[in-house]
């Protein structure tokens, strides 16, 4: 089975501008969780899909949001970049309520 | 709320050292625990991982025995090698929904 996808891999943005992650989970999943991962700040939950609905949001601003389409592929939109959102951005897959989830390898973002 | 405590870094010890790395966590309920491993330039692996009170989760050398009267889940390892060089988290699954609550992660360095 192919892993969770995570597309680009790699970004750098300016200040102002905004961005759009991609991320398409293990065939079969159809809850998909983004986090974001900074050096100071560990993994922090950003939300959570399924079927198409978000079921979970984290403490983040209303800049970050995010979809997921019927094929349960997501989405995740940070509008009006800032320079703190430079981070690692990882998208993780599981079945419902699964006791585990399977990251992709992450998108770096550099805001500058 | 839930959240997980796990000890700063960074840890660096020698080949065949043995490995401790502290956990804590506060929850409603009783939560499912989790290690996670990170290497570098990858996205996060589940190492192990316990459902219920006393379980022992273990994998590749490594484990960690969910303890309820302390609200701990350290992982330890015998004799860790130079390849166990990585980042670890710790994180812990709520007993509803599907969102994990994760720690700042621990790095280890292992020299030879």
């Amino acid at each position: 089975k192919a892993g969770v996808t995570q597309t680009p891999r790699y970004l750098i943005k300016t200040r102002g501008q905004q961005v759009t992650l991609s991320c398409s989970p293990i065939s079969g999943h159809r809850s998909v969780s983004w986090y974001q991962q900074t050096p100071g700040q560990g993994l922090q939950f950003l939300f959570e899909y399924f079927s198409e609905t978000q079921r979970n949001k984290g403490n983040f601003p209303g800049r970050f949001s995010g979809r997921q389409f019927s094929n349960s592929r997501s989405e995740m939109n940070v509008s009006t970049l800032e320079l703190g959102d430079s981070a690692l951005y990882l998208c993780a897959s599981s079945l419902e309520d699964s006791y585990e989830q399977y990251f992709g390898p992450g998108t770096r973002l550099t805001v500058t | 709320g839930n959240s997980v405590t796990q000890m700063e870094g960074p840890v660096t010890l020698s080949e065949e050292a043995f490995l401790t790395i502290n956990c804590t966590y506060t929850a409603t309920g009783y939560p499912s625990l989790f290690w996670y491993v990170q290497y570098p330039g990858e996205g996060l692996q589940l190492l192990l991982k316990a459902t219920k009170a006393d379980d022992k989760g273990s994998n590749k050398g490594f484990e960690a025995t969910y303890r309820k009267e302390t609200t701990s889940f350290h992982l330890e390892k015998g004799s860790v090698q130079v390849s166990d060089s990585a980042v670890y988290f710790c994180a812990l699954k709520a007993n509803t929904g599907n969102q994990f609550y994760f720690g700042t992660g621990t790095s280890l360095t292992v020299i030879p």
